[in-house]
């Protein structure tokens, strides 16, 4: 069964410009979140897709958005990128969403900003 | 404000050692806990998740408890292994107006030969 899958894995970026994150869940999840890591700040939670409606959304500008497509796959836009906007980005997959179920995650995607 | 903190922030122990690793909660409305272990470099690997229901959950040579009242979940590694040698996380669910999912700040863990 294959996993949760982030492209692309890596890329670099300077100020002002836009990125667009893609992750594919693993098949039959329905739920996908997205979450930015970084040393500073650690693990903080971005936004929550179930069935393409946005069902949670953590602390962010607005500069960050996402949208859930009908096969599940989901992006996650940056707009405006900034020089804190350097992070990994994670992906997680789950069937039941965050409250009932468990999360996978992918590989992440690491976004360098100059 | 709900804060999740994991301490010590870095252990190294020699290998076959028991060991546990702490996780305090500010807001005993916790709806559910996870524990999740990450390479260098890598995503996140999910270990176990306890629900508000329940008080512990197993797997293998891992154990993890949740005492809400306390608030604090603790995971149990038993007889060490150097493939253990990780960052470990816990994670912790809110209900409410703005759930969502809080992170610790892990423990990195290395287990010497």
């Amino acid at each position: 069964k294959a996993g949760v899958t982030q492209t692309p894995r890596y890329l670099i970026k300077t100020r002002g410009q836009q990125v667009t994150l893609s992750c594919s869940p693993i098949s039959g999840h329905r739920s996908v979140s997205w979450y930015q890591q970084t040393p500073g700040q650690g693990l903080q939670f971005l936004f929550e897709y179930f069935s393409e409606t946005q069902r949670n959304k953590g602390n962010f500008p607005g500069r960050f958005s996402g949208r859930q497509f009908s096969n599940s796959r989901s992006e996650m836009n940056v707009s405006t990128l900034e020089l804190g906007d350097s992070a990994l980005y994670l992906c997680a997959s789950s069937l039941r969403g965050h409250k009932n179920g468990e999360l996978f995650f992918g590989e992440g995607s690491r976004l360098t900003v100059l | 404000k709900q804060e999740v903190t994991q301490i010590p922030a870095a252990l190294s122990v020699p290998e076959g050692e028991n060991l546990v690793l702490n996780c305090s909660f500010t807001d005993s409305a916790i709806y559910n806990l996870q524990w999740f272990r990450q390479d260098p470099g890598k995503g996140l690997t999910s270990l176990l998740l306890i629900q508000s229901s329940q008080r512990e959950q197993t797997s293998g040579r891992l154990n993890a408890s949740l005492d809400k009242s306390s608030g604090r979940s603790t995971l149990y590694i038993a007889a060490s292994q150097p493939g253990d040698s990780a960052t470990y996380l816990c994670a912790g669910f809110y209900t409410g107006t703005a759930s969502k999912l809080t992170f610790g700040t892990g423990t990195r863990l290395q287990v010497t030969l």
